[in-house]
């Protein structure tokens, strides 16, 4: 069973540029999940979804993140203008439904933002 | 903050020595699970231990949860090299919300 695919794996910008970073979750994984974790921290969750709907993105700073899952698949988070504060890794998970269950995380992407 | 809190920040022990990480966290759960980081890579899911359970084992690990004291340990018996990585300790919440709060984790190193 292939798991949780994330791209790019690295990403260097200049701040106020703007990134993209995709994810394609398990195949059958209703919930997705976007996490960033700031060096020497534990993850934060983003933005939860459900197949396309968005469950939680009360810690997504919506003047700069956005995030979509348009079929209910694969996702992509968006930064735009980026700060040097967004330097972080940024993690996909997914899981079977939203019962609170094992989460399956992609290998993440790095962004270093000058 | 919900999150929770972890320690030792960092542990370095000897190959074949028992590790054990603490987590203490602040508000009722759903289950606390344990999950494992290698540098540069994604988490690793090690354990899940729901709230109405004391003790949980899965091969080297022991996972132990004390509701009264909002706190969990994690034992890893019989130390090797591999094991050096990143635990964290992550709680669903007993309020509707159930995406995953991390601790802020502990470095393990295991020397050989």
């Amino acid at each position: 069973e292939a798991g949780v695919a994330q791209s790019p794996r690295y990403k260097i910008i200049e701040k106020r540029q703007s990134v993209a970073f995709w994810c394609n979750p398990i195949s059958g994984h209703a919930t997705l999940y976007w996490y960033q974790q700031i060096l020497g921290q534990g993850p934060k969750l983003l933005i939860q979804f459900q197949n396309n709907g968005v469950v939680d993105d009360s810690q997504l700073p919506k003047d700069r993140f956005s995030a979509e899952r348009l079929k209910g698949v694969d996702s992509t988070l968006k930064i735009q203008p980026a700060k040097l504060e967004d330097s972080a890794v940024y993690l996909c998970a997914s899981s079977l439904d939203t019962g609170g269950e094992t989460q399956y995380f992609g290998p993440g992407t790095r962004l270093l933002v000058l | 903050s919900q999150q929770g809190e972890e320690d030792p920040q960092a542990l370095s022990i000897q190959e074949g020595e028992n590790a054990t990480m603490n987590c203490s966290y602040k508000t009722s759960i759903n289950n606390l699970q344990w999950y494992r980081q290698n540098s540069g890579r994604g988490l690793v899911h090690l354990i899940l231990i729901r709230s109405n359970e004391r003790e949980k084992h899965s091969g080297r690990l022991r996972v132990t949860l004390d509701t009264s004291k909002k706190s969990s340990s994690l034992l890893i018996t019989a130390s090797r090299a591999a094991d050096t990585a990143s635990y964290f300790c992550a709680s669903v919440f007993d309020t509707g919300r159930r995406a995953l709060t991390f601790g802020s984790g502990t470095r393990l190193q295991v020397q050989p």
